[in-house]
């Protein structure tokens, strides 16, 4: 089974500064896929970024970059200019590449704080 | 564009009561699925279904039940609440013809059983 492992239960950078989330998984598999979720105090799951496996490349949206080590397993993500809206929980989560039922699997979470 | 919608936001039950979450989407999606959130475990898979008439458990099914009758509607049943049940229950959509799609979520429902 795999498994995600996020060490970091809270994290704290100022606004405009930079953060590293970390993300390690267990898995088998050799194509799988990667997010990170972002959960603010409203509660609502929202899709920061998707790695694919099999991409070398690592994925970027705006402010947020992922660096993708696929033989470490790992998967950190970091916030470029931290904002206040950035305050949330984040989950890492992993599925697998086949299958209509390749299911989610998440880490623990880290709590994000963003101080002025 | 609604999304995922889930109903009710809010509810507290006594133990050994039975309620349904609904969980409706509007995007076609064929892959639905439930979780529930506790503090420090993160999301958890109850149970999934990959389209009308097919469920399958997750990691934590037990007192729970599913049935998938159209695509657009996935309810969770708990057939006889416990306290062990308290928790956000999250319900997701996911449309499985392109691999790489993102699960989409509902607002999510916070059940407090007594």
């Amino acid at each position: 089974a795999q498994t995600v492992t996020q060490s970091q239960p809270e994290m704290s950078v100022q606004e405009a500064e930079t953060v590293t989330l970390s993300c390690t998984y267990d898995t088998s598999e050799s194509d799988y896929y990667l997010f990170w979720y972002k959960q603010p105090p409203s509660r609502q799951m929202i899709l920061v970024i998707r790695q694919e496996a099999y991409k070398q490349q690592n994925a970027t949206e705006n402010r947020f970059s992922v660096n993708f080590q696929k033989a470490a397993k790992s998967f950190s993500l970091k916030i470029s200019d931290s904002q206040l809206g950035d305050a949330a929980m984040y989950f890492c989560a992993y599925r697998t590449y086949t299958g209509t039922a390749s299911k989610l699997t998440f880490g623990t979470g880290t709590r994000l704080q963003v101080t002025l | 564009n609604a999304g995922v919608t889930q109903t009710p936001k809010f509810q507290v039950l006594k133990t050994g009561q039975s309620m349904t979450l609904q969980c409706a989407q509007d995007m076609n999606h064929e892959y639905m699925s439930w979780y529930r959130q506790d503090p420090g475990m993160g999301l958890r898979l109850i149970h999934y279904s990959v389209g009308a008439g097919i469920t399958d458990q997750g990691e934590v099914p037990n007192g729970y039940n599913v049935s998938r009758s159209t695509t657009e509607d996935f309810p969770l049943r708990l057939l006889s609440a416990a306290p062990s049940q308290t928790s956000v229950y999250f319900c997701a959509s996911r449309d499985y013809r392109g691999s790489n799609q993102p699960q989409h979520f509902g607002d999510g429902t916070r059940l407090s059983i007594l």
